[in-house]
């Protein structure tokens, strides 16, 4: 059974390029959430999504942008890079549709895209 | 808002019992998560708590306090694949699902 899986694993851009970031979640989920770490620091939630629609937001701005697909898997798109997107970007996938929904949710994470904005 | 304070570094020695203290502010607690994360990696699920207690779980046990606001992570036995940083997670009812986590605590574990 495959984890959550993300790509590209690096990735290197400028200051005002856009990126966009993959994600597939674990078999069986149906929600993907997105979080930015800095170095040093914790992750912080970028939005989530559950049923092709953004659910929950976090306090990033609207160059952060973000997708899901039918089949559940994701992406995060970012425009306008500045130096301080520098990050690890990491998507973690649970289950939390109305049919086998565990009882905290656990969310598991995909071992994240390294990006670096020059 | 929300405000989760750990500390930032801790070391101990191989062998030792090592406890990683958490407090937390939110207006709607739903829960709380430790995760562990190794250098360069995905953090890794350890515990959960969402009723005051202790949870145990083989060499690690979280305990939650939800009137102080306060959880710890306790780590048993400790070995040298234990050094890593240990994140705390909170779940706050009007953000959903979604997890707001500390900055971490990284520790160091030696011979």
């Amino acid at each position: 059974d495959a984890g959550v899986t993300q790509s590209p694993t690096h990735l290197i851009k400028t200051r005002g390029q856009q990126v966009t970031l993959r994600c597939s979640p674990k078999s069986g989920h149906d929600t993907v959430s997105w979080y930015q770490q800095a170095l040093g620091q914790g992750p912080q939630f970028i939005f989530q999504y559950y049923e092709e629609e953004e659910r929950q937001r976090g306090n990033f701005p609207d160059r952060f942008s973000g997708h899901q697909f039918p089949n559940y898997s994701s992406e995060l798109n970012v425009n306008a890079l500045l130096l301080g997107d520098s990050a690890l970007y990491l998507c973690a996938s649970s289950l939390e549709g109305l049919a086998g929904r565990s009882s905290y949710n656990e969310q598991f994470f995909g071992p994240g895209t390294r990006l670096t904005v020059l | 808002g929300q405000n989760i304070d750990q500390p930032t570094e801790m070391t101990a020695t191989e062998g030792a019992i090592v406890q990683i203290n958490c407090t937390y502010q939110t207006s709607g607690f739903n829960g709380l998560f430790w995760y562990q994360q190794h250098a360069g990696e995905a953090p890794t699920f350890l515990s959960y708590n969402v009723l005051d207690g202790l949870e145990e779980k083989g060499r690690f046990s979280s305990f939650l306090s939800r009137s102080k606001g306060y959880s710890y992570l306790l780590l048993k036995e400790l070995q040298m694949k234990d050094s890593a940083s240990y994140l705390c997670a909170v779940r706050d009812n009007q953000a959903g699902t979604a997890l707001i986590f500390g900055k971490g605590t990284t520790l160091s574990v030696s011979s």
